[in-house]
């Protein structure tokens, strides 16, 4: 089985600044590499796929990028409505997903 | 627009059984792989089960193995998960989720129903 972690488990960044959220692989993963943005009582969402390929709709200030087994994901300037939690998950092998990393205001 | 609606959630005691479906809509269903995904009350997301289009290849993680069944029925655009042997640390929202086209064996979830509630308690 292939374990991600996120960190931090929870980051506080006021509205308008950069947020960079983490996600490590336990082993290779190669680009099969998702994230996912969680609000409170909804279904999660798929905004990056392929590690760094935005889905439909997701605007251009969500970027993902890879360094070998270590994946970020970028917001570049907070909106309101960013503050969630976020998942990643490798569909390399049999699926998996991170903790999560909650991204609160500020 | 592509929709996924769960249903059949319910209150059911340990060991008994209790069957979701996920209804889909809005794209050319018997052409998609599924999945269904499940999140305790406040932790994260577990992936359960896959199924490839046709409904030929099924795969399971370890902690379901055995006990559930996925299958979906193309005619009726419609994915099913029978759970059977529930135990208290199944209780959770049951999600149905589309894998996105891809030429590998696994993908991205590039769609989501709402969920469903499934308890599992005495």
């Amino acid at each position: 089985e292939i374990l991600m972690t996120q960190s931090p488990a929870t980051l506080s960044v006021s509205p308008g600044e950069r947020a960079a959220l983490s996600c490590r692989a336990s082993q290779s993963v190669s680009t099969n590499l998702a994230w996912y943005q969680q609000k409170p009582g909804q279904a999660p969402r798929l905004l990056i796929y392929g590690a760094s390929t935005r889905a439909s709709g997701i605007p251009a200030r969500f970027s993902g990028s890879r360094s070998g087994t270590e994946f970020t994901l970028t917001i570049s300037s907070l909106q309101s409505e960013d503050f969630a939690v976020y998942y990643c998950q490798q569909y390399n092998n049999w699926p998996s997903f991170g903790q999560g990393t909650k991204l609160e205001i500020k | 627009e592509v929709q996924l609606v769960e249903s059949g959630g319910a209150l059911v005691q340990p060991g008994g059984s209790l069957r979701l479906s996920c209804a889909a809509s809005g794209f050319t269903f018997r052409n998609y792989e599924m999945n269904w995904v499940r999140q305790a009350p406040g932790k994260g997301l577990e992936w359960l089960s896959y199924i490839s289009s046709s409904g030929t290849t099924i795969y399971y993680a370890d902690s379901v193995k055995g006990r559930f069944t996925i299958s979906r029925d193309n005619a009726k655009n419609s994915l099913y998960l029978q759970m059977n042997s529930l135990r208290a640390e199944d209780t959770a929202v049951y999600y149905c989720a589309r894998a996105a086209p891809s030429p590998l064996r696994w993908s991205a979830f590039d769609y989501w129903g709402q969920g469903t509630l499934v308890t599992v308690s005495s």
